[in-house]
């Protein structure tokens, strides 16, 4: 059972740099999403999507891009890497309603 | 704006002690609320919701929270602390309703120390 898988579990980039994160989910779940976490600030939304070909904005997005072209899949795009964007990125997904969200493991940026 | 603060960044306990993370909400209506765990390197795990009805809920692993309206609070209780209870909790709320598109706000998280 693969759930939600990220690509790549870990990345370093120089600041400037480009590169896209990638969720894939096989539970044929209609929403996902993107968090950040960073310590002492819990995990912070950055996009999400409620079906395929649509996006939407969450608490952080100014810097990343999304993209949902399937709906197994979703995209995080860092188009201009900062150091600020160093982090730990979670993709999510879930079915509509009040049910659970399912998790990545995880995906551990480094921006020098 | 809905918000949720967790009280403690860290919380230690002794093995078989009582386990109490606090958690509490500000939301204009009564929110969707959450508690999720995080074991090291890992995603987040669903440990309990609540939605409608009873206001104790119990979750998986023996840990329990109360929805306590009154004061906007949904604090995580375990009767008795394992080792394997370490981990990092988080609390969230989502929004009830018609808009609600899933989307959770999580608290800043509580590390759960547990000491032999």
């Amino acid at each position: 059972n693969a759930g939600v898988t990220q690509t790549p579990k870990f990345r370093v980039l120089k600041t400037g740099q480009s590169m896209t994160l990638l969720c894939a989910q096989d539970m044929n779940h209609e929403y996902m999403y993107w968090y950040r976490q960073d310590p002492g600030m819990g995990l912070r939304l950055i996009h999400y999507s409620v079906g395929e070909g649509t996006t939407a904005k969450g608490e952080v997005p100014d810097g990343y891009n999304v993209s949902r072209l399937k709906k197994q899949n979703f995209l995080l795009g860092l188009e201009s890497a900062a150091p600020s964007q160093t982090s730990v990125y979670f993709c999510a997904s879930k079915l509509p309603g009040v049910g659970e969200l399912f998790f990545g493991e995880g995906s551990r940026l480094t921006v020098l | 704006a809905q918000s949720v603060t967790q009280l403690g960044s860290h919380v230690s306990v002794s093995e078989g002690a009582l386990v109490l993370l606090r958690c509490n909400y500000s939301s204009s209506v009564p929110p969707y609320l959450f508690w999720y765990v995080q074991y090291p390197n890992q995603g987040l795990q669903l440990l309990l919701k609540y939605t409608t009805g009873a206001t104790l809920v119990k979750g998986i692993n023996g840990f329990e929270a109360e929805f306590k309206k009154s004061e906007t609070s949904f604090h995580l209780t375990k009767p008795s602390a394992h080792m394997s209870d370490a981990a990092e909790y988080f609390c969230a709320v989502s929004v009830r309703g018609s808009s609600n598109t899933g989307k959770l706000i999580f608290g800043q998280g509580t590390t759960l120390q547990v000491k032999p």
